[in-house]
């Protein structure tokens, strides 16, 4: 089993829609959540933390399940320019960050 | 404030060359990463740096790859000899360490012929 597993989607989906990816961890222990984004061909960008109380960053809400060992991002109000590659990203002991697959994304006008 | 610095962005060899790739990270930033990411996968950890301390190097191929980082600043990621499974892009990253975030450079991408 992967440490951190997401569906790689693509999720295609109209713009103006609200959308929501899972990530599940294996690693009970994990201290620190976090969603990258990764538009094509370029680095990956912290978009959000995520906290046990969760956080909403604008049309951005991420939320941590540590029972279930996941945790979610939900973006609403979809726009064109949320096109991109989304990662779940765990610290596990050590400071060490382990990424998933990542989940496309594509917004359609 | 400039961003992690890579170098070269596009690499393109044969099989069994060496191959090298630079990284300049954010001023300040003592932690220093090299991950690997193949197309439609997450970034890999190879190797981490604090300061010029290798302290995770347990993903790392040692066979065939190698990095240092001198003087805890730049560092260098070496491939010899370069197989046609190393086709990926090798990212640089760098922080203040910890939990703290991480900031990515553009990455090289490397094709191995």
């Amino acid at each position: 089993r992967k440490e951190v597993e997401q569906d790689p989607g693509p999720f295609n989906v109209p713009e103006g829609a609200t959308v929501a990816f899972n990530c599940t961890y294996s690693n009970s222990a994990s201290q620190s959540f976090f969603w990258y984004r990764q538009d094509c061909r370029k680095e990956p960008k912290l978009l959000m933390s995520v906290y046990s109380s969760g956080n909403e960053d604008g049309r951005f809400t991420a939320q941590l399940n540590r029972a279930s060992q996941y945790i979610s991002l939900l973006i609403r109000d979809s726009k064109l320019s949320d096109s991109a590659t989304y990662l779940c990203v765990v610290i596990q002991g050590a400071q060490k960050l382990v990424f998933g697959q990542g989940t496309r994304l594509t917004i359609n006008p | 404030e400039a961003g992690v610095v890579q170098s070269p962005r596009y690499k393109i060899i044969e099989k069994k060359q060496p191959v090298a790739f630079w990284c300049n990270p954010i001023s300040g930033h003592n932690t220093l990463y090299w991950y690997l990411q193949n197309l439609g996968q997450g970034p890999e950890l190879l190797i981490r740096y604090e300061n010029e301390e290798a302290v995770d190097d347990s993903q790392l191929p040692k066979d065939r790859f190698s990095a240092e980082r001198l003087k805890g600043v730049d560092s260098t990621l070496k491939i010899q000899p370069a197989e046609l499974g190393d086709s990926a892009v090798y990212l640089c990253a760098s922080g203040k360490g910890g939990t703290d975030t991480q900031y990515f450079g553009p990455g090289t991408r490397l094709t191995v012929l």
